[in-house]
């Protein structure tokens, strides 16, 4: 079944520690995102990449950083500089050539500050 | 500042009749709208997309309507079942964007029996 894959869907983080979310896709999508929600707000963007080893910050880069060395992954890591971390994170890819500004989402990852 | 608003956090709406869900933007760049269902603990998946040429599209059950002259859709379920109940995000884009989305904080749905 063609999708997106994030890992693990619980996450807990330590003072001072970074920790990686995993995002794999096998939709053979150009295009990937990861999305942070917190409750009672919308979805905002922190990075996403167009290409494979390209990425662009979103609105909310500061204190995460990602690497885009295959096309079907896309890993977040959250450093110790993002003083807030707890919250759900969202992955997301689109192909678009074919839909559009329409994106496929993961399941989602939550991160907890222990 | 929030370029995309969905004003009421929750509704709930009896099944059968009609649910209505409503999303303003600011930005006049935009120009292709997208609604999205949430249940908890999953991720966000696509219902309907309007793009900014259109007044109307519709999908069945799911109707969205764009008022550009306003900067206001809606998003219509009719007749609303008890699977619907779920978050609904409306989100859109501009077309230099590359995918960008500008989401709402959402609308919490509730169908009752």
């Amino acid at each position: 079944d063609g999708g997106i894959t994030q890992s693990p869907k619980y996450l807990f983080r330590k003072e001072g520690q970074n920790v990686t979310l995993s995002c794999e896709q096998n939709l053979n999508h150009d295009a990937m995102y990861w999305y942070r929600q917190d409750p009672g707000q919308g979805l905002r963007l922190i990075y996403y990449s167009q290409i494979v080893n390209d990425f662009q910050k979103g609105d909310i880069a500061e204190g995460y950083s990602v690497s885009r060395e295959k096309k079907e992954s896309f890993p977040l890591t959250v450093t110790s500089a993002q003083k807030n971390p707890t919250a759900f994170y969202l992955c997301a890819s689109m192909n678009p050539r074919r839909a559009k500004n329409i994106q496929y989402f993961g399941a989602g990852t939550r991160l907890s500050v222990l | 500042d929030q370029q995309v608003k969905q004003n009421s956090p929750s509704l709930s709406v009896q099944e059968g009749r009609i649910s209505i869900l409503n999303c303003d933007y600011t930005n006049s760049m935009f120009d292709y709208f997208l609604w999205y269902k949430k249940y908890p603990a999953e991720g966000p998946t696509f219902l309907i997309s309007i793009s900014s040429i259109k007044d109307k599209n519709e999908d069945g059950r799911f109707t969205v309507f764009l008022n550009k002259s306003a900067k206001h859709l809606s998003l219509h379920i009719v007749p609303s079942q008890p699977g619907d109940s779920a978050v609904y995000f409306c989100a859109a884009s501009d077309d230099d964007s590359w995918g960008k989305l500008q989401f709402g904080a959402g609308t919490q749905v509730v169908v009752t029996p």
